[in-house]
This record gives C-alpha cells, sequence and structure tokens, in this order.
C-alpha cells in the first residue's frame, strides 16, 4: 500500500504554463516535505511544510498543506524548461530515526 | 562544504558479482540513511546507520545486503551475488542528526546495473 499518491504521474507542458502537481493520503502526517530530482542526481530539498492549511513560496513555486494535513500541493507559475524534473513529496516517518516515506512521483518536462 | 559524495556513479556487474557502494556523509554529519530507486516503485528507504551503528534496517532486503558505517571511513552498501533485480539507483543522504526538524542532504547516487 502506497502511502502516498502522487498525480498526475506524468506532466508534459510548453514554457510559460502554470501547473499545479497533487500529493494525497489518507493518513495524517506532523509535515511533509517536497523535492525536485533532477536526472542522474539525487533529490533535493524544496520545502517543508508543518501546519494545517500552511502556504509556503518559493520564487514561481507555491506549496500548500492541507486543512486536515492528509494531503499537499505544489503549483509553479510561468514553467521553465529548468523546472524539469521529478517532483516527489516525502514525510519523515519513524520518530527519532527521520526515516523518509517517498510518493510515487510528477515526472514534469517543460518543453521551450 | 562539500556535498554527499558518493562513488562509484555508475558500476556494473555481472550477476553473481559483488558490489560495493560508497557514501561519504557531508562534514559534520554522523547519520547515514540508504536508499533504493526503482522505476517501478519509486524512492524507497533501505538502512539507517551513524558510526559502528546500524539503527534500522527495516527496508534491507534479508539476504545479500548489509551496511556499515565505520568508525574511520565512508559508509559501505554491500550487495553480494547481484542479480538483475538489484539493477537501480542507491542513494546515500546524511543529517547532523536524526528526528524531526533535520534535513537530510543526498548524494548523487550510484547507479547499478547487473547484467
Amino acid at each position: 500500500t502506497q502511502l502516498l499518491e502522487q498525480s498526475p504521474q506524468f506532466l508534459s507542458i510548453q514554457e510559460g504554463e502554470n501547473l499545479t502537481v497533487y500529493c494525497n493520503s489518507s493518513s495524517v502526517f506532523s509535515s511533509l516535505q517536497w523535492y525536485r530530482q533532477e536526472p542522474g542526481e539525487g533529490p533535493v530539498l524544496l520545502v517543508t511544510v508543518v501546519t494545517g492549511g500552511e502556504v509556503k513560496k518559493l520564487k514561481r513555486l507555491t506549496f500548500q498543506f492541507g486543512d486536515a494535513r492528509k494531503d499537499s500541493s505544489l503549483h509553479i507559475t510561468a514553467a521553465q524548461p529548468g523546472d524539469t524534473g521529478l517532483y516527489l513529496c516525502a514525510f519523515p516517518y519513524g520518530g527519532a530515526t527521520n526515516k523518509l516515506i517517498f510518493g510515487t512521483g510528477t515526472l514534469l518536462a517543460v518543453q521551450p | 562544504n562539500a556535498g554527499v559524495m558518493q562513488n562509484p556513479r555508475h558500476l556494473v556487474r555481472r550477476r553473481g558479482q559483488e558490489a560495493r557502494l560508497r557514501c561519504s556523509p557531508m562534514k559534520g554529519h554522523s547519520h547515514v540513511y540508504w536508499y533504493r530507486q526503482l522505476p517501478e516503485e519509486g524512492l524507497k528507504f533501505m538502512v539507517y546507520l551513524q558510526k559502528e551503528n546500524i539503527i534500522d534496517e527495516s527496508g534491507m532486503p534479508k539476504e545479500r545486503f548489509s551496511a556499515e558505517f565505520p568508525k574511520e571511513g565512508p559508509s559501505i552498501l554491500r550487495i553480494q551475488q547481484v542479480v538483475r533485480g538489484d539493477s537501480a539507483a542507491y542513494f546515500c543522504a546524511s543529517s547532523k542528526l536524526a528526528g524531526g526538524g533535520y534535513e537530510q542532504y543526498f548524494g548523487p547516487g550510484t547507479r547499478l546495473t547487473v547484467t
């Protein structure tokens, strides 16, 4: 059973378009993280959301944590080719261990 | 300040051989995590180590896989008698401390291909 389901699985858009990707679960999380992974590299942390309803902005990226802390979304405004990559949501699991449980991922391709 | 380093970046092994993957954490980090990324399964936790101790190996296959993080030197993920299903990208991450609030920094990964 996958705890974190991401949608869509694949997304191909033109430069300048807006997009939203989703991370959903039936479980409640104390926090949720978003990562971006470029081809041939490891994931890089973009943001951590902690409070239900929280909205965080990182330049053209807007992250929202659901009120019930079961879901999250990532909105990109005016996408650029440099935004291309695999977007992963994750939550830290296991108390002091802090191991990360990752979602299924959304593969984004932004065409110039 | 160098990031997490992994080597080799690419490793090709024939079935039955051993694979040794190395991870040097960021300076000052004493907590190491190994993850495996398979195309059909996504990124999955394997093992969490502190210096000289395995803390959580709940994601490690029961056979052929082992990990260590010695007092001196890099963390090693060892796969004995590799099979085609072991072909994947293996990522190491390090953090300064465990527990909430401490970010894990990922290395570039080792891509293992078993022929």
